[in-house]
């Protein structure tokens, strides 16, 4: 079955602590993405890569870094200088054929920060 | 930016059709989406519409686009409860990647 994993489901974290969030696609896509949803609100992208070894910032990268050394991977580190790291994140993948053709989900993963 | 807006809720009755509106700001969307999004869970592909067209029907969903007015609709018919979810509108355009609204939720009454 393709798709997009997403590990873990929930994860709880002390302060000042940095976390990874794995995210995995086996679609044969280019295009990665990672998105933060806190209640109520739409998603807010947090990087994108369009291509292995390229990564560009989104909208509220600051606190979060990324790395793309392989297609089928985009890891997401939520570091301790992100000041609301509590939230529920997505990652998402497209063809990136056409930029901002429709993009693909994962179950995502709700981090809890204390 | 580019923004999206759409209303936060809406309530239906089984059987009733329901009608989900979004507006945006971008003139150079050239396509624009609609995801379902369940509790707990990520978010899910229903359908999309290009921007030279202005209707697009796929089963029980109908897809309205008034490029003039940028106003998009998603109309679900004959509506269940497995439709109770979040539903968000998206667009692509100058921005080179997907502006999403902030979700209507859908609570479909028996």
């Amino acid at each position: 079955d393709g798709g997009i994993t997403q590990s873990p489901k929930y994860l709880f974290r002390k302060e000042g602590q940095n976390v990874t969030l794995s995210c995995e696609q086996n679609l044969n896509h280019d295009a990665m993405y990672w998105y933060r949803q806190d209640p109520g609100q739409g998603l807010r992208l947090i990087y994108y890569s369009q291509i292995v070894n390229d990564f560009q910032k989104g909208d509220i990268a600051e606190g979060y870094s990324v790395s793309r050394e392989k297609k089928e991977s985009f890891p997401l580190t939520v570091t301790s200088a992100q000041k609301n790291p509590t939230a529920f994140y997505l990652c998402a993948s497209s063809s990136g054929l056409v930029w901002g053709r429709e993009q693909y989900f994962g179950p995502g993963t709700r981090l809890t920060v204390t | 930016g580019e923004d999206v807006e759409q209303s936060l809720f809406l309530s239906v009755r089984e059987g009733d059709s329901s009608v989900i509106n979004c507006t945006y700001t971008d003139s150079s969307s050239t396509y624009l989406y609609w995801y379902k999004q369940e509790p707990g869970a990520g978010l899910q592909l229903l359908t999309y519409i290009f921007s030279n067209m202005d209707m697009k029907q796929d089963q029980r969903l109908t897809v309205l686009l008034n490029k003039k007015d940028k106003h998009l609709s998603l109309r679900i018919a004959d509506t269940q409860t497995g439709d109770s979810a979040i539903y968000f509108c998206a667009e692509s355009g100058s921005a080179r990647q997907l502006t999403f609204g902030s979700g209507t939720q859908l609570t479909v009454l028996p």
